[in-house]
Formats: structure tokens, sequence, C-alpha cells
């Protein structure tokens, strides 16, 4: 009974550095998001998948790329970490946009970029 | 656009008291919302929703929620807090397009006091 995992957990980068933050879901859901969480902020949006093969930015995209790479996985890479990117990640996947089910969330990526 | 707005970033009870977290919205168009609870260290768990059903949504541990359209709210209760409340808690709207993008508020810290 997983839900949406994803990996990994915890991860430090230096200023530069590159990095794919990876999110699989086993609830045969359609779409899947990104999202990164700051004190005070709320979620804000990076990128989603409405469907397998699709892509669309968010409200934060910029510094961040996606692949959704089946209907199960859709990863998050940081080309060139910055500070800023600090945050935590959370990925979360709902059966399709279109009807008002909740969307499920993974655990989070605590990411610190020094 | 839709937007949410929580008023509050902590807010503090003792335990058996009255919980109220506050959310109000804005949308363009009949709005679907969503209060989550966030663990230390955890994903977002949903507590309840709303999608035009009954005004007054009851949600897992004893949440309840009711959507107030003259007053574009939807205040998140509990009449009696327990120690295991606390948490960090945050109201979302879904956005207006059918991808399922939720829009977040800034969130609500609730401790509780013993």
């Amino acid at each position: 009974n997983a839900g949406v995992t994803q990996t990994p957990k915890f991860q430090v980068l230096k200023t530069g550095q590159s990095m794919t933050l990876q999110c699989a879901q086993d609830m045969n859901h359609n779409s899947m998001y990104w999202y990164r969480q700051d004190p005070g902020m709320g979620l804000r949006l990076i990128y989603y998948s409405a469907s397998e093969g699709t892509t669309d930015k968010g409200e934060v995209p910029n510094g961040y790329n996606v692949s959704r790479l089946n209907k199960r996985e859709f990863s998050l890479r940081l080309e060139s970490a910055a500070p800023s990117q600090t945050s935590v990640y959370f990925c979360a996947s709902n059966p399709s946009g279109g009807n008002v089910q909740p969307q499920h969330f993974g655990d989070g990526t605590r990411l610190s970029i020094l | 656009a839709q937007s949410v707005t929580q008023l509050g970033s902590h807010v503090s009870v003792s335990e058996g008291a009255l919980v109220l977290l506050r959310c109000n919205y804005s949308s363009s168009v009949p709005p679907y919302l969503f209060w989550y609870v966030q663990y230390p260290n955890q994903g977002l768990q949903l507590l309840l929703k709303y999608t035009s059903a009954a005004t007054l949504v009851k949600g897992i541990n004893g949440f309840e929620a009711e959507f107030k359209k003259s007053e574009t709210s939807f205040h998140l209760t509990k009449p009696s807090a327990h120690m295991s409340d606390a948490a960090e808690y945050f109201c979302a709207v879904r956005g207006s397009s059918n991808t399922g993008k939720l829009i977040f508020g800034q969130g609500t810290t609730l401790q509780v006091k013993p």
C-alpha cells in the first residue's frame, strides 16, 4: 500500500550541482504534480502532468525541468542548483484532473543547497 | 483566478478547547475546497473536501468545515482539541482548469497546550 513514493528523502547539494528527484505512484493515477513548500508560503506548484505524455508549467517553474517517464513516474530535475531552491519538495497524484478526487502526497524530499 | 487566504499563521489552543482555523477563498467558478493536515516530517493528508454536495462537511479525526458562499469562507473546526491535533493545516482550492491543480493557502500551525 505504498501510494506515492519519493526518493531521496534528504539531500544536500552544492551550488551549481545537478540532481533529479524521483516520484512514483502505484494507484494508476493519470495526473501528477510537483510542489515546493517554503515557510509561510504554503505549497506552490512547480510543474504538473495532466496525463502520460504531457507536462505543463505551474506557478514557479524557473530552474526546474520534469519528465513524465511513464504513467507511474514523474521526475523533477534541477540542472544547476541555487540556494533559493532550498526547500521541501512534494510529489502528488490524483486519478484525473477533471474530477474532484483529492490529491495524494508523498512524504517529501528535503533539499538543502549550500 | 482562484486564491486562498488563511487568517493566522499560528493558532494556540488548550487541550479540550474549540479549534477554529480560518480560510477564505476567491474563485471565478463554483469552488472545490480542501483541508489538508501535515504532521512533522510527513506529507499532506486529506482531512475533508467540499464538492457542492453539502455545505457542512465532516472529515477525519472529528474535524468539520462549513462552506459559506456569502462569506467566501470554508473554516475548519473541531469541538475539542487533542494533543495529537498539533500540526500544520492547509486550505486549498482547485484551479479553474480541468487539470486538478490545487492552490494552497499559506498554512496555519496549530499548537495544543496541555
